[in-house]
């Protein structure tokens, strides 16, 4: 059983181009959750999807950023035209249920040039 | 969700116990305690978490007051690998799971 698997690993953008981070959670998990972590700082979570659904976006940009979590294939993460302070690492993490431990990914990080 | 205290950071030797405590004194009756770690700069890691009792499993203890307004995360046998940025998170759901600063652990040889 695979774990909650992202990609890509790496992602250099320029400024203003747009970044999309997929995230496919585990087998038999319906709830994923994005994380972003800048550089020497603590994680800030950004929303909570479950299939087709957002939850909670509290934590998102209120521009620029959207998310998404389709009936089929991985949770997306879009950042429309890019700037230097989007650079960091956006971990993705998914449950089976909102008691269970979260299982995270290697994350992306993200790089805008 | 309450907020939770922890020592900013810690060392242990290798082959010896490490004992995180994390202070939660606004806890609420219905809130779990989580512990998470961040190994470098890898995703984090789900450990344990706990309401009332006690729990094991085979990465480490969770030991929570009676009160509930603390608790202690122990690893038993720290190694190397141990070393990390360990968070202690309180939350009713876990829609949102809020992550502090944590305790930087230092396993040295």
């Amino acid at each position: 059983n695979a774990g909650v698997m992202q990609n890509p690993r790496h992602l250099v953008r320029r400024r203003g181009q747009e970044a999309r981070l997929r995230c496919s959670p585990m087998k038999g998990h319906s709830h994923v959750y994005w994380y972003r972590q800048l550089p020497e700082e603590g994680l800030k979570f950004m929303v909570y999807l479950q299939k087709e659904n957002i939850i909670d976006e509290s934590g998102m940009p209120k521009e620029r950023f959207s998310a998404e979590f389709p009936k089929e294939g991985p949770s997306i993460l879009r950042i429309q035209q890019v700037v230097r302070g989007d650079s960091a690492a956006y971990f993705c993490a998914s449950s089976r249920d909102t008691r269970d431990g979260y299982t995270f990914g290697s994350g992306t990080r993200l790089t805008v040039v | 969700d309450a907020k939770t205290t922890q020592p900013t950071s810690m060392d242990c030797a290798e082959g010896r116990a490490a004992n995180l405590p994390c202070n939660h004194s606004t806890i609420s009756g219905n809130e779990y305690v989580y512990w998470y770690r961040q190994i470098h700069s890898q995703g984090p890691q789900y450990i344990i978490h706990g309401l009332k009792n006690n729990e094991t499993n085979e990465m480490a203890s969770l030991i929570i007051t009676e009160d509930r307004k603390s608790s202690t995360l122990i690893l038993p046998h720290a190694t190397l690998r141990d070393t990390a940025v360990y968070y202690c998170i309180v939350s009713y759901d876990t829609d949102k799971l809020i992550f502090g600063t944590g305790t930087r652990l230092q396993v040295f040889p």
